[in-house]
């Protein structure tokens, strides 16, 4: 079974250029996370879907920070402008309420982000 | 507010045992989760616990007690390769906090 996929892995931008990373979860899971860490810190809860509504998004600074998760599958988390503090690593989690584990999340590789 | 705390980092030799920590403060409790980071990579799933007590997993094990809001993560028969960043992640209402990680280092 395929695991959680990201793209792109790597990306490095200037400051005030958009940036977007695009999710693809575990076939059948409902629920998508998308998280930041930093380095030495654990990851921070940006927002997430349930199906395709946006259950808790909190965290999200909405002034430059947008995500869309259409038909409930794919995801696509956006910055616009950046700034040198969004780099960060963007991971991306999926999970399924009926694995009986309480919602273990499957985390994807990440895109590690670079604002110069 | 939501706390959640545990070593910043920790050393322990091969084929040793250590245990590593986790106090919490979270508005609701659903669950406790623990996760294993390599450097560059993403968090895997070691271990859930919803109730009181030890979860035996192979060579990791996981306690929890809820009344004192505390869990540990044990790790038996310790192996380079168990060098990695522990991550204690609560499931509150609805939402997860995830500590900052306990950075282990294994050395021979």
């Amino acid at each position: 079974e395929a695991g959680v996929v990201q793209s792109p892995r790597y990306k490095i931008i200037e400051k005030k250029q958009p940036v977007a990373f695009w999710c693809n979860p575990i076939s059948g899971h409902n629920t998508l996370y998308w998280y930041r860490q930093n380095l030495g810190q654990g990851p921070e809860l940006l927002i997430r879907y349930e199906n395709e509504e946006a259950v808790d998004d909190s965290q999200l600074p909405k002034d430059r920070f947008s995500a869309e998760r259409l038909k409930g599958v794919d995801s696509t988390l956006k910055i616009q402008p950046a700034e040198l503090g969004d780099s960060a690593v963007y991971l991306c989690a999926s999970s399924s309420q009926l694995d009986g584990k309480g919602d273990e999340q499957f985390f994807g590789p990440g895109t590690r982000l670079t604002v110069l | 507010g939501q706390n959640i705390d545990q070593p910043t980092e920790m050393t322990a030799t091969e084929g040793a045992i250590v245990q590593i920590n986790c106090t919490y403060q979270t508005s609701g409790f659903n669950g406790l989760f623990w996760y294993q980071q390599h450097a560059g990579e993403a968090p895997t799933f070691l271990s859930y616990n919803v109730l009181d007590g030890l979860e035996e997993k192979g060579r990791f094990s996981s306690f929890l007690s809820r009344s004192k809001g505390y869990s540990y993560l044990l790790l038996k028969e310790l192996q380079m390769k168990d060098s990695a960043s522990y991550l204690c992640a609560v499931k509150g209402f609805n939402k997860f906090y995830f500590g900052s990680g306990t950075k282990l280092n294994v050395k021979p």
